[in-house]
Parts: structure tokens; C-alpha cells; sequence
């Protein structure tokens, strides 16, 4: 079974504070992604890499940024956190084809005070 | 302007009948739609996709059905269990590009 695991579940930060969200997975995929989900606006995409040490901006890149340095773990930084940025954070991973399913993390649930 | 969209924000539907979720899209150029199931405090998982050389695809319970010319999407879930009370995503990909719906809830009713 695959399985990506998210560092935290819930984490509270202050405005201004550097935040940082690691997501590791164990089946060697190619694809790792990261989207926030909130209410009414499903899932949006921020940033994807499709290998290491690449990264491709999503739809709402604006205020974070991304690393992946090994192949299983891929990283979500928010500079300087703001409020706007409290919201549920999702990690996937597919295999290779852009179009393969996504594997989830459980979320981290992120609150900018 | 959101090019998937899932109009019904929730769903009540009896034990043991059929649960019909839809999903509109906008661009024709989308070719592969996957639907995706998620519990609350949970990531969602997988449930069953199709190709748009197809107009149906079977997966025990799960059937889905794409109509090409009406740009529509539906997720049959027959018959439904209890366990299938999840919030419901539909997702298509295209020229690099991941749509999401905004998710219909899904309740069934015992």
C-alpha cells in the first residue's frame, strides 16, 4: 500500500512566522503535489514537482514555496505566514503519468493567528 | 471561473438506492475525469476514473458515465451503504493542468 505521510495534523503559527510542512511517501512516485482545500472551492493546486530537485507552480503559488531534494519527500514553505493562509493542506503522489491517481496524506490543518 | 463544476454541495439518498453525483466541465479538451472519495480528517483516495475514448466504466458498485457532448460527468453508486456517506470530487486532467470540483456531500440515510 502506498503511503504519504504529512509531519503535522494540526499546527498553529503566528502571522510573519516561516512555516514549514513536509510530506514524505514510500512508493518511489514520480509526482509529488501539494493543494490546499477550502470550503466550497475543492481542492487547488500550489505547487507540483516531477522529480527531483523540479517544481512547477500550480494555480495559487502566490506566498509559498517548494523543495524537493530526495525523491520521497517533498516540502511546503511558507515564507511569511498570513492569515489568508489558514486552510487544510493536502500532499499527494502519482507514479508517472500526469494523469495516474494521486495517493493523499491525511492533511495538515494549518491556522495563521 | 471555475471550468469543473459540481452544482449540488450535498446529496441525501436512502440506504440500499441509487446515489447519483454529477459533475459539469466546461472544456472539451479534457480527457481523463477521475472521481475521488473523502472522509472527514482523511486525504481523499481514489474510487474509479474514465478516458473520454470511453462513455462508461464499471467498478463493482461505482459506475461512471460520460456524456462528451453535454460536457457532463455522473458517479452511480448502486447500491448505496452507509459507508458511502464521504464528501465526492471530481477531477479531470489536461496539458498539465488538475481541475478539482468543489466536492458534493454525500449522505446516506439509514
Amino acid at each position: 500500500d502506498v503511503k504519504v505521510t504529512q509531519s503535522s495534523r494540526y499546527l498553529v503559527k503566528r502571522t510573519g512566522e516561516k512555516v514549514f510542512l513536509e510530506c514524505v511517501q514510500d512508493m518511489d512516485h514520480e509526482n509529488m503535489f501539494w493543494y490546499r482545500q477550502d470550503p466550497g472551492l475543492g481542492l487547488r493546486l500550489i505547487y507540483f514537482s516531477y522529480d527531483v530537485k523540479m517544481k512547477e507552480k500550480g494555480d495559487i503559488p502566490e506566498g509559498y514555496s517548494v523543495s524537493r531534494e530526495k525523491k520521497e519527500r517533498f516540502s511546503l514553505i511558507l515564507e511569511s505566514a498570513s492569515t489568508n493562509q489558514t486552510s487544510m493542506y493536502l500532499c499527494a503522489s502519482s507514479r508517472t503519468g500526469w494523469w495516474d491517481e494521486q495517493f493523499f496524506g491525511p492533511g495538515t490543518r494549518l491556522t495563521v493567528l | 471561473d471555475q471550468q469543473v463544476k459540481q452544482n449540488s454541495p450535498s446529496l441525501s439518498v436512502q440506504e440500499g438506492r441509487i446515489s447519483i453525483l454529477n459533475c459539469d466541465y466546461t472544456n472539451s479538451m479534457f480527457d481523463y475525469f477521475l472521481w475521488y472519495k473523502k472522509y472527514p480528517a482523511e486525504g481523499p483516495t481514489f474510487l474509479i476514473s474514465i478516458s473520454s475514448i470511453k462513455d462508461k466504466n464499471e467498478d463493482g458498485r461505482f459506475t461512471v458515465f460520460l456524456n462528451k457532448s453535454a460536457k457532463h460527468l455522473s458517479l452511480h453508486i448502486v447500491p448505496s451503504q452507509p459507508g458511502d456517506s464521504a464528501v465526492y470530487f471530481c477531477e479531470t486532467d489536461s496539458n498539465y493542468q488538475l481541475i478539482w470540483g468543489a466536492g458534493t456531500k454525500l449522505i446516506i440515510k439509514p
